[in-house]
């Protein structure tokens, strides 16, 4: 079974950084572009950002391009999205997300975790 | 950049009836990247449609994309209990490399 579990999400004060972790299982992680998606409480699903299943290619929001940082690590089918300069409009639950074959929709989410910034 | 718009907000229907959702992009789009999601309370959205009419694995037919261009439907036969949501709308932009959702379409029981 495809199987995507974030974590790191907590309550972080404005400015301050943070790491979201997204572990899988269940299909063959290195060769997936995954992406992080964020929902805002009671708002519409975003968009955030994109690795490439090699690493490469890293691809943003124009939201949070400069201020977040996503990595992978193939050797323990991980995903990371390192949030910093955080703001309050960062507040939302951060999903991991796989894509379908062709990568044109999201096929696989995660439980998501909540990040929360306030002072 | 393309904008996604999804209407109407809200719908209210009863169980049995068919609900028609629209989705209508501010540019021309290719109907290989456009999909639907169903999203309950509390949950991770699930993906029902992509390639504007291909059903997810595991999706009742009663579930059913169409479209092309500028404007996707997404149509719910016969509304079952378990069906009432938000519904968002999703486009794929390969270059620059982008997804854009719509702002949501809750289906409410009326």
């Amino acid at each position: 079974e495809v199987q995507l579990l974030e974590s790191g999400g907590k309550l972080v004060r404005p400015g301050g950084s943070l790491r979201l972790s997204c572990a899988a299982s269940g299909f063959d992680f290195s060769t997936y572009t995954m992406n992080w998606v964020r929902q805002a409480p009671g708002k519409g699903l975003e968009w955030v950002s994109a690795l490439t299943g090699n690493g490469y290619l890293t691809y943003y929001a124009d939201s949070v391009k400069g201020r977040f940082t996503i990595s992978r690590d193939n050797s323990q089918d991980t995903l990371y999205l390192e949030l910093s300069s955080l703001r309050s409009e960062d507040t939302a639950v951060y999903y991991c997300a796989k894509p379908t074959w062709n990568g044109n929709a999201f096929e696989v989410w995660g439980q998501g975790t909540m990040v929360a910034v306030s002072s | 950049e393309i904008v996604v718009t999804q209407s109407p907000g809200t719908l209210s229907l009863s169980p049995g009836e068919r609900a028609t959702l629209s989705c209508r992009a501010s540019q021309s789009v290719s109907s290989n990247y456009l999909a639907w999601y169903q999203q309950k309370p509390g949950q991770a959205p699930r993906l029902l449609i992509y390639g504007a009419s291909t059903r997810a694995t595991g999706i009742p037919d009663r579930f059913s994309g169409s479209g092309s261009g500028t404007d996707f439907t997404l149509t719910i036969t016969s509304l079952d209990p378990e069906d009432f949501a938000v519904y968002y709308c999703q486009q794929y932009g390969g270059s620059p490399f982008k997804y854009t959702f719509g702002q949501g379409t809750k289906l409410q029981i009326k």
